[in-house]
């Protein structure tokens, strides 16, 4: 494919409001992450897949975050009552074997802005 | 705690110019080092990597583990070398980046 690819590129949500980030991988990558890059800052890891196993977790800031893949290809990045404070570009990048072994591949971001 | 520092938001040169990008990390083990560059409008992308000691776009950098430093060079720049860089660090057999928060690099005529 050309790429991964995430939907939308643009995101404006009401403050409380629910959203559903898309995440499309390169077709056949095992790995998939989701990060979180705020203005100004560099990415932050937020969750990693493994084919659809969540593996880790560790970087989602809040329990409103929930990300799942179910069959191992594409991913949803869900944040449910949303901030002001979750606005940021998320981005998704996937690699071709598990572990972090080979180049990680990014999307073009979604730009969420919680208004 | 792992931590990459970039310590320059801006860095402007004129074109033909030496570029160093700095890139300063904290880690005990023993860790792969990355580069990314952000061109305008385009995705995060791999520049280079440590491990693989190449020359890409004629940028270079070397890990020099006494400084826990990993500096990127190029010792003539180009205006199309005008991006966002990244520098990241992969604590040695997990899988998560630890970004830099970044030098936009303007490489001027």
């Amino acid at each position: 494919g050309a790429g991964v690819s995430q939907s939308p590129r643009y995101k404006v949500a009401k403050r409380g409001q629910d959203v559903a980030l898309r995440c499309d991988p390169i077709s056949g990558h095992v790995s998939l992450f989701w990060y979180q890059q705020a203005l100004g800052q560099g990415p932050e890891f937020l969750t990693y897949f493994q084919n659809e196993a969540q593996l880790d977790k560790s970087g989602l800031p809040s329990d409103r975050f929930f990300a799942e893949r179910p069959e191992g290809s594409v991913s949803t990045l869900k944040i449910q009552r949303t901030q002001q404070e979750d606005s940021a570009v998320y981005l998704c990048a996937s690699s071709l074997a598990a572990g972090g072994n080979t180049e990680a591949f990014f999307g073009q971001g979604t730009r969420l802005t919680v208004v | 705690a792992q931590r990459v520092t970039q310590p320059e938001k801006l860095l402007s040169v004129f074109k033909g110019a030496p570029v160093e990008l700095k890139c300063n990390y904290s880690y005990s083990g023993s860790p792969e080092l990355f580069w990314y560059v952000q061109y305008s409008r385009q995705r995060l992308q791999l520049l280079l990597r440590h491990i693989s000691r190449e020359s890409i776009k004629g940028f270079t950098a070397d890990l020099n583990k006494g400084e826990t430093s990993f500096h990127l060079k190029k010792p003539f720049a180009q205006e199309e070398d005008s991006a966002m860089y990244y520098c990241a660090l992969r604590a040695s057999g997990t899988y998560k980046y630890i970004f830099g928060t970044g030098t936009r690099l303007k490489v001027l005529a």
